[in-house]
């Protein structure tokens, strides 16, 4: 079945430091969705892409639809405290919807 | 703002004991969702109802039912939990049928012992 691979599994930033994370599939998607997790919480949407090389930002985060059709990266510029959580990776389509296994931020003492 | 709330933060039950999760929301979304999240496997679909009274299976349905009567409500049952049920249960909604965005509740950290 189809499948997201998530990168990494965690990180450790310091405050202010930029931040990159990414997405691969096993088979090509018409949509990517970045959600994230505040420790607590359920996931909240922050981005979604719908077309192959599309490039979003939503404040200091960017997210980008891979040429391919096959990948997805969320970035994020200067680093702050409440980035600290869980970023997932989500293909949603209207039969389907799968979960990235998630990347857990933390800021480093 | 869209709500969704759910029963409980946390639970603690028996082994063999009959289980119910209920989730509520109150925009008048046609979907909802129920997920598990265990660390390291993200979030896995359960089941899902685009409409009262019906229902379709997520990708992990075993030991799970569902019930949706109303509308605002899904409520998640296991029928007799098992202590590989333990694991967080997050609720979602969304607008209607192909929508991308969901809502999600707090969750359940449930535990069965």
């Amino acid at each position: 079945g189809q499948q997201l691979n998530q990168s990494p599994q965690s990180m450790f930033i310091q405050e202010g430091e930029d931040v990159s994370m990414n997405c691969t599939s096993s088979s090509i998607f018409n949509t990517w969705l970045w959600y994230k997790q505040d420790p607590g919480e359920g996931p909240v949407l922050l981005i979604a892409l719908y077309k192959a090389g599309e490039l979003t930002s939503n404040g200091r985060l960017t997210a980008q639809f891979g040429i391919t059709r096959k990948d997805s990266f969320l970035n994020i510029s200067a680093s702050i405290p409440s980035d600290v959580g869980i970023y997932f990776c989500v293909y949603s389509s209207a039969s389907k919807i799968i979960f990235g296994s998630g990347t857990r931020l933390s800021i480093r003492p | 703002d869209v709500k969704v709330t759910q029963s409980s933060r946390y639970l603690v039950k028996r082994t063999g004991e009959k289980v119910f999760l209920e989730c509520v929301q109150d925009m008048d979304h046609e979907n909802m969702f129920w997920y598990r999240q265990d660390p390291g496997l993200g979030l896995r679909l359960i089941y899902f109802s685009y409409d009262v009274k019906m229902k379709e299976k997520g990708d992990i349905p075993e030991g799970y039912s569902v019930s949706r009567e109303k509308k605002e409500r899904f409520s998640l049952i296991l029928e007799s939990a098992s202590t590989n049920q333990t694991s967080m249960y997050l609720c979602a909604s969304s607008l209607a049928r192909g929508a991308y965005e969901q809502y999600f509740g707090p969750g359940t950290r449930l535990t069965v012992t």
